[in-house]
């Protein structure tokens, strides 16, 4: 079993749906977790991270860990043609190395 | 933007060919990693560095290896591709722990080498 486990998708949604990209997790050790957005023929780049457990926005973006239940999501609001890409979910335990998902490509159509 | 660059950015060849794919990070961070990505597939990390003359092989068995001789420098070299080497390769690298909220846990990445091996 992975111990990141990552909604695979694809996903499809009409420009302004909202839009919930989730991950499981099995390592109760990790405790940065961090959502990365990759773009076409592109590295991935940091799109949000939390710390702990708890939720974070920022913008039409919300980060929500539940440590708990060892599940992490990612919440897009209003979303919008450009944020079409493979989003990846990654953990890490504080020890240098990330733990990625398999990714969700979403598109969003206009 | 991060400074994290690969070359060449596309590769077509032989099987049989040694091939270097270079990746150089301008950011003076010590923690250096390549990944292997497959469409639609999760990163598979091949190997990592913690510094100058420190490498280490990752969680996915790999044929390439690489070098660390300067920090800025994160060589792969395949010595003799093969067509299960197509792939796409990933260099990141990453801040000191002291560096930033997320410290070393936040990965910059490169835009990748496709390589392809006929």
């Amino acid at each position: 079993q992975k111990e990141v486990e990552q909604d695979p998708g694809p996903l499809s949604v009409p420009e302004g749906a909202i839009v919930s990209l989730n991950c499981t997790y099995s390592n109760s050790a990790f405790q940065y977790f961090m959502w990365y957005r990759q773009y076409s023929r592109k590295g991935p780049e940091l799109l949000m991270y939390t710390y702990s457990s708890g939720n974070k926005e920022d913008g039409r973006f919300t980060a929500q860990v539940d440590k708990s239940s060892k599940y992490i999501s990612l919440f897009i609001r209003d979303s919008q043609p450009s944020d079409s890409a493979t989003y990846l979910c990654a953990m890490s335990d504080g020890a240098g190395k990330s733990t990625f998902g398999d990714g969700t490509t979403l598109t969003v159509k206009p | 933007e991060a400074d994290i660059y690969q070359t060449p950015r596309y590769l077509v060849i032989g099987t049989g060919k040694k091939i270097t794919l270079e990746c150089s990070q301008t950011m003076g961070h010590d923690k250096m990693y390549w990944y292997q990505q497959d469409p639609g597939m999760e990163l598979h990390l091949i190997h990592y560095s913690y510094g100058v003359n420190s490498t280490e092989k990752g969680d996915l068995s790999s044929e390439s290896t690489v070098s660390r001789i300067r920090t800025e420098h994160f060589p792969l070299t395949l010595e003799s591709a093969r067509p299960s080497h197509t792939s796409q390769y990933l260099c990141a690298s990453s801040r000191p722990r002291t560096g930033g909220l997320l410290g070393d846990n936040e990965q910059f990445f490169g835009p990748g080498t496709r390589l392809t091996v006929l």
